[in-house]
């Protein structure tokens, strides 16, 4: 099945500052999403990007689907930003989404 | 209620009790899913329901039973659990099995 890896596993920023979150995925893909779990375990969707470029306030992601990735863009972060980040994909002649292992982020005051 | 809504929130139960999670989703959709969230392991799918019809059961174990009888709701029949089964049991759904929206999440924990 569909592989999916994110990185970096674990970043901690401080307040105000940028980060880049990367999803890789070995096979052609129908839906990409990004999703923030917070603290009390709600996933929370981010966007939904099977290619192409979103932004959505401080937040903009941008998948290559033909070069398989996806890059999540945190701007000005805030410590309500911490949490985790999810990438989870649905391959092409697939049915379910795979999700990835997650990055943990800590925005520090 | 909007979104996606699960209860209870919390559970927690003995290996020899049946119990239920439930799901209800207010957003249209036709497609619902049970996924399963241990500590330190990706997220898991365990079941997904299309136009109430099961259309993945990703080898899960018999004590855990789905239920769909309409597409706004879904329930997860719990019985003779393990506490290995304790986990974070999240409920989505979405139209057309595309973009996928989530519950806040059934925190389980079988003593």
């Amino acid at each position: 099945g569909i592989q999916v890896e994110q990185s970096p596993p674990d970043l901690i920023l401080q307040e105000g500052a940028n980060s880049t979150l990367r999803c890789n995925f070995s096979d052609s893909v129908n839906n990409l999403q990004w999703f923030h779990q917070n603290p009390w375990g709600q996933l929370i969707n981010l966007f939904y990007i099977p290619s192409g470029t979103k932004q959505n306030g401080r937040l903009s992601a941008t998948t290559v689907a033909t070069e398989r990735y996806s890059l999540l863009y945190i701007s000005s972060s805030q410590t309500t930003d911490s949490g985790v980040y999810f990438c989870a994909v649905e391959g092409e002649y697939g049915n379910k989404l795979v999700f990835g292992a997650g990055t943990i982020l800590r925005v520090k005051s | 209620e909007t979104g996606v809504t699960q209860t209870p929130r919390h559970l927690v139960m003995g290996m020899t009790n049946k119990k239920s999670l439930k799901c209800e989703q207010h957003l249209g959709h036709n497609a619902m899913y049970w996924y399963k969230q241990s500590a330190k392991k990706p997220l898991e799918l365990m079941f997904v329901y299309n136009f109430k019809e099961q259309t993945e059961n990703n080898s899960v174990p018999s004590r855990f039973s789905p239920e769909c009888p309409n597409s706004s709701h879904l329930f997860l029949h719990l019985h003779t659990l393990q506490p290995e089964d304790s986990a974070l049991y999240l409920c989505a759904s979405s139209q057309d099995l595309l973009e996928q929206f989530f519950g806040p999440g059934t925190r389980l924990t079988v003593l």
